[in-house]
């Protein structure tokens, strides 16, 4: 069963660049989210998407956007990455929902890798 | 401002019995969860506390105190595999979820 699948894997990106992350997920949940981890840190939460058609701001949303078309897919995009957005990003999904986060259990992704220079 | 609070690094012999605290302060508190994410991996759900008490899985148990804000969990006769960092998070009154920053478990043989 493939889950949550992100892709990239790793990626290395010219500051000022445009960068979309994908995130697609089979198992029909209604809600994802787009974390970065960095070294020291908890989890942060960019941005999430409780269903299709609706998004929001997580805990450091500048620098980034996203979309929530179809049921699957959550994409996460960079319109001029800077260097302090290095690190590690993993999309997650949950099957319920209750305000920004769900009352369950979160799938994650494999992470995708990103380097800023 | 919200805190979750865990050790950085602890190191165990394979075979024995480790505990990872966790303490927390947020706005609110609506459940605790407990995730495992070995290295350049993703994590991996462990167990969720909502009430007071131990829940036990296995080899796993996690222990929460909401009046104290604190939880721990247990991992008994430690294997080689059970190397990672381990991911605690509290739901606060808003529902969102705040991440400690892991602790990273070493077992030596």
């Amino acid at each position: 069963t493939a889950g949550i699948t992100q892709a990239p894997t790793s990626q290395i990106l010219a500051a000022g660049r445009s960068m979309t992350l994908r995130c697609t997920q089979d198992m029909r949940h209604n809600a994802m989210y787009w974390y970065r981890q960095d070294l020291g840190l908890g989890l942060r939460l960019i941005h999430y998407s409780n269903t299709a058609g609706t998004t929001g701001k997580g805990e450091v949303p500048d620098g980034y956007s996203v979309s929530r078309a179809n049921t699957d897919d959550f994409p996460l995009t960079l319109a001029s990455a800077v260097p302090s957005q290095t690190s590690v990003y993993f999309c997650a999904s949950s099957e319920r929902t209750s305000g920004r986060d769900s009352t369950g259990e979160l799938f994650f992704g494999e992470g995708s890798r990103l380097t800023v220079l | 401002g919200q805190n979750i609070d865990q050790p950085t690094e602890m190191t165990a012999t394979e075979g024995a019995i480790v505990q990872i605290n966790c303490t927390y302060q947020t706005s609110g508190f609506n459940g605790l969860f407990w995730y495992q994410q070995h290295a350049g991996e993703a994590p991996t759900f462990l167990s969720y506390n909502v009430l007071d008490g131990l829940e036990e899985k296995g080899r796993f148990s996690s222990f929460l105190s909401r009046s104290k804000g604190y939880s721990y969990l247990l991992l008994k006769e430690l294997q080689m595999k059970d190397s990672a960092s381990y991911l605690c998070a509290v739901k606060d009154s808003n529902y969102q979820l705040i991440w400690g920053a892991g602790t990273k478990l070493i077992i030596k043989p």
